[in-house]
């Protein structure tokens, strides 16, 4: 089956701290992954998506990219702020069989604290 | 542009009451969906629905119904409230084809006591 297996937290960092938060993913065909962010009372954002393998998507400073001979998806930052607390999820996507429909499977989630 | 607007924002129920979460999108999204998020579980898929009149189960759809009848909304409807339904609802939307982003509500946090 399709499954997201992602790093949990919670995590506490610095400012400025370099970032990674692992994201490792198990799928049939050929999946989309995305990382999406919740910052606190807030529903979930998409923060950066990639669709083949050696993508690379990026967004406010995050990289991921799309590594399919280690199937990793890990989310990356040099220098994360204050703002940047919030859970983040990594997820997948696989085209539907026949009969079927697209899915958005979700990893764990986990909680990023940056303090000053 | 008000994406997904879900309503209530919060509720507190009694064991066996029913009630039903609204989802509104204004974006002409054929799919929309609805999630559940538990501590340590991620967001799990209760039901979703591909275009009006089309819907289907998720992976937790026991407790829950879901009707599609304009384009424009997906209410989830809780027939008889248990503890275990205690959680945050989000309801998501995305066009039907292509390797499409989800725009996602603000979200509804439900306790059942």
């Amino acid at each position: 089956g399709n499954s997201v297996t992602q790093m949990e937290g919670p995590v506490t960092l610095s400012e400025e701290a370099f970032l990674t938060i692992n994201c490792t993913y198990t799928a049939t065909g050929y999946p989309s992954l995305f990382w999406y962010v919740q910052y606190p009372g807030e529903g979930l954002q998409l923060l950066l998506k990639a669709t083949k393998a050696d993508d690379k998507g990026s967004n406010k400073g995050f990289e991921a990219t799309y590594r399919k001979e280690t199937t990793s998806f890990h989310l990356e930052k040099g220098s994360v702020q204050v703002s940047d607390s919030a859970v983040y999820f990594c997820a997948l996507s696989v085209p539907p069989t026949q009969g079927g429909s697209e899915k958005l499977v979700f990893g764990k989630g986990m909680k990023l604290t940056v303090n000053p | 542009n008000a994406g997904v607007t879900q309503t209530p924002k919060f509720q507190v129920l009694k064991t066996g009451q029913s009630m039903t979460l609204q989802c509104a999108q204004d974006m002409n999204h054929e799919y929309m969906s609805w999630y559940r998020q538990d501590p340590g579980m991620g967001l799990r898929l209760i039901h979703y629905s591909v275009g009006a009149g089309i819907t289907d189960q998720g992976e937790v759809p026991n407790g829950y119904n879901v009707s599609r009848s304009t384009t424009e909304d997906f209410p989830l409807r809780l027939l008889s409230a248990a503890p275990s339904q205690t959680s945050v609802y989000f309801c998501a939307s995305r066009f039907r084809t292509g390797p499409q982003s989800y725009t996602f509500g603000s979200g509804t946090r439900l306790t059942v006591v």
